[in-house]
């Protein structure tokens, strides 16, 4: 079975500046997708980015990019010049591409500061 | 925009009653999935339906079932509810098969007190 970790229960980061929230997974296959979700308090939870993980291009969504390692099986996701809306639960997973279901992480809280 | 709909935002029940939460997507999608949400684990899978009147198990299905009747709808039944299950109930969506690099699409979520 997929495991996916998230090992920062919580993160925080000055306004304006740029946080990393790590992800690694274990997996057997070779055909999979890697997605980061946000969770803002209270608020239905959001798509952030996607990989695949036959592109070794790292994807990128205007202030979120991912830094992603197969043979490694970390998959980072970076936000640069961070904004207080940034401040949300961020969710890892994994999903195969022959299984519609997806493995989550236990979340990273990120706070971030004014 | 795709809708994925939970009926109760807040629902309060007691210990042994019958609770259904309900769940509606709007966009056609043949998969569907509950997970529960709670501190410190993340999110775990309950149950999920690749097609109507069909049903997978999750991790955790113990003390639930489900029913999907209709394509849009996937109704997620607590048959004698206890404290344990006290918990953030989150309804998701997605495309099928050729669809399974898009990731879900979530709904508001019910928060659930068993008293």
């Amino acid at each position: 079975a997929q495991t996916v970790t998230q090992s920062q229960p919580e993160m925080s980061v000055q306004e304006a500046e740029t946080v990393t929230l790590s992800c690694t997974y274990d997996t057997s296959e070779s055909d999979y997708y890697l997605f980061w979700y946000k969770q803002p308090p209270s608020r239905q939870m959001i798509l952030v980015i996607r990989q695949e993980a036959y592109k070794q291009q790292n994807a990128t969504e205007n202030r979120f990019s991912v830094n992603f390692q197969k043979a490694a099986k970390s998959f980072s996701l970076k936000i640069s010049d961070s904004q207080l809306g940034d401040a949300a639960m961020y969710f890892c997973a994994y999903r195969s591409a022959s299984a519609g279901k997806s493995t989550f992480g236990d979340g990273t809280t990120l706070t971030v500061k004014p | 925009d795709v809708k994925v709909t939970q009926s109760s935002r807040y629902l309060v029940k007691r210990t042994g009653e019958k609770v259904f939460l309900e769940c509606v997507q709007d966009m056609d999608h043949e998969n569907m999935f509950w997970y529960r949400q709670d501190p410190g684990l993340g999110l775990r899978l309950i149950y999920f339906s690749y097609d109507v009147k069909m049903k997978e198990k999750g991790d955790i299905p113990e003390g639930y079932s489900v029913s999907r009747e209709k394509k849009e709808r996937f109704s997620l039944i607590l048959e004698s509810a206890s404290t344990n299950q006290t918990s953030m109930y989150l309804c998701a969506s997605s495309s099928g098969v050729t669809g399974v690099g898009y990731g879900y699409t979530f709904g508001s979520g019910t928060r659930l007190t068993v008293v």
